[in-house]
């Protein structure tokens, strides 16, 4: 049973645009989220995380925004830039346990 | 700069042949992890190791086994590789218990044919 969901496998944004990439998740006890970003040929690198008592992280031109009741977080990279194409992993952890991974949405800003 | 290092990029391995892919690290962290990466499946982890001889089944282990005889290396073994074991495989290792600071390695591709 999938706990991490990121319905979207692909996105497509114009350079400059906003990117915003979406995750919901399904166990409640989660109150740990991360994003994490992958290149072809690379490991995974960590992007930006928000705990459950919070409901927005910010760092540069990444937000991540988290709504506790809908079960829902999204990440909005703003201004999107050509080196923001690459895989984007959502992943959620419990009770300072390991990392639950999603599938993935593959992003590609176009010039 | 801290490291998880993957023996090998590629690999090509026959049917029912054993398999062992490497991983080492030279962070001195505790927790090691072995994923591996699918088309449409995303992450999904197999083994992980909380300390030097420890193992736990991650949510795939069917068909794998795993060794830490030395904190800094983890190995994950294919004791009988089939078709269906073709992916990507991810190491990584953390220093502290919880979701916080996960290094992952390049990756080994692995095809079995």
């Amino acid at each position: 049973d999938q706990q991490v969901k990121q319905n979207s496998p692909s996105l497509s944004v114009q350079e400059g645009r906003i990117s915003i990439l979406n995750c919901d998740y399904t166990n409640s006890m989660f109150d740990y989220f991360l994003w994490y970003k992958k290149y072809p040929a690379e490991g995974p690198t960590f992007l930006i995380s928000i705990s459950s008592i919070k409901d927005k992280n910010e760092d540069g031109r990444f937000t991540v925004f988290l709504n506790k009741s809908a079960k829902h977080l999204s990440l909005h990279i703003v201004p999107s830039q050509p080196g923001d194409s690459a895989v984007y992993f959502c992943a959620a952890s419990e009770d300072n346990d390991k990392i639950i991974f999603g599938k993935g949405t593959r992003l590609h800003i176009l010039p | 700069d801290v490291k998880v290092t993957q023996s090998s990029r590629y690999l090509v391995k026959r049917t029912g042949e054993k398999v062992f892919l490497e991983c080492v690290q030279d962070m001195d962290h505790e927790n090691m992890f072995w994923y591996r990466q699918d088309p449409g499946l995303g992450l999904r982890l197999i083994y992980f190791s909380y300390d030097v001889k420890m193992k736990e089944k991650g949510d795939i282990p069917e068909g794998y086994s795993v060794s830490r005889e030395k904190k800094e290396r983890f190995s994950l073994i294919l004791e009988s590789a089939s078709t269906n074991q073709t992916s990507m495989y991810l190491c990584a290792s953390s220093g502290r218990r919880g979701p916080y600071g996960y290094t992952f390695g390049s990756g080994t591709r692995l095809t079995v044919v």
